[in-house]
């Protein structure tokens, strides 16, 4: 019930292309959603998050999108660009803690 | 300094040795957190401080595992009698506060256990 769900496992899109990149969770307790981004050798660095009160969150070429009722939120990068090509996690959270359960990852490539 | 910072980056350790691992968070921040990322995984939590406070530690994988915080700045994790299962990334992340405002990672430390 702890698990979040993530696919595709990798991705290969062209430049100017949409990625669209799927999480599902079961536990209803999670309120809390951000997308992480892992370069080689590198730790995740935030990207974007949102809160299950809102269905859309945009910030310049990252949305997420969030279906409360069937469990799932989406992370879409729109113009994709070479520079994009990376490994993309999401993850949840749930009130009182801070602590994150995240997805497996998507590793994301985007060739010119 | 203006991110978290880990030492060694790389440590390679005969099976049964002990090893260190540290993080220096950024300064003021208040939690610190341990993940343990396998190839192609995911993180996963294995222990979460407030300051100098240990407030979670269920991901701990055995009693060989040992977390420390003593002054609430400085964090080492340690592993007592490393097995080949314990070679892994080890992220150090922190935070200015509590309540999901988002992480700032550290580069990791990869272990490698022979």
């Amino acid at each position: 019930q702890q698990q979040v769900k993530q696919s595709p496992q990798s991705l290969i899109v062209q430049k100017g292309g949409i990625s669209i990149i799927n999480c599902a969770y079961e536990n209803t307790a999670f309120d809390y959603f951000p997308w992480y981004q892992q370069f080689p050798g590198k730790g995740p660095a935030l990207l974007i998050a949102i809160r299950p009160d809102v269905s859309e969150k945009k910030e310049g070429r990252f949305t997420i999108s969030f279906n409360k009722s069937a469990k799932q939120f989406s992370l879409h990068i729109m113009d994709s660009q070479p520079g994009d090509s990376a490994t993309y996690f999401c993850a949840a959270s749930w009130e009182n803690t801070d602590k994150l359960i995240f997805g497996t990852g998507t590793r994301l490539q985007v060739f010119p | 300094g203006a991110g978290v910072s880990q030492s060694p980056r790389y440590k390679v350790a005969k099976r049964g040795q002990d090893v260190a691992l540290r993080c220096d968070p950024i300064s003021g921040h208040v939690s610190l957190f341990w993940y343990q990322q396998a190839l192609g995984q995911g993180p996963e939590f294995l222990t979460y401080f407030q300051n100098e406070a240990q407030l979670d530690k269920s991901g701990l994988p055995s009693d060989r595992f040992f977390a420390e915080r003593p002054e609430g700045s400085v964090s080492t994790l340690k592993i007592q009698r490393t097995q080949q299962e314990d070679s892994a990334v080890y992220l150090c992340a922190s935070s200015r506060q509590t309540g999901n405002y988002g992480y700032t990672f550290g580069s990791g430390t990869r272990l490698t256990v022979v």
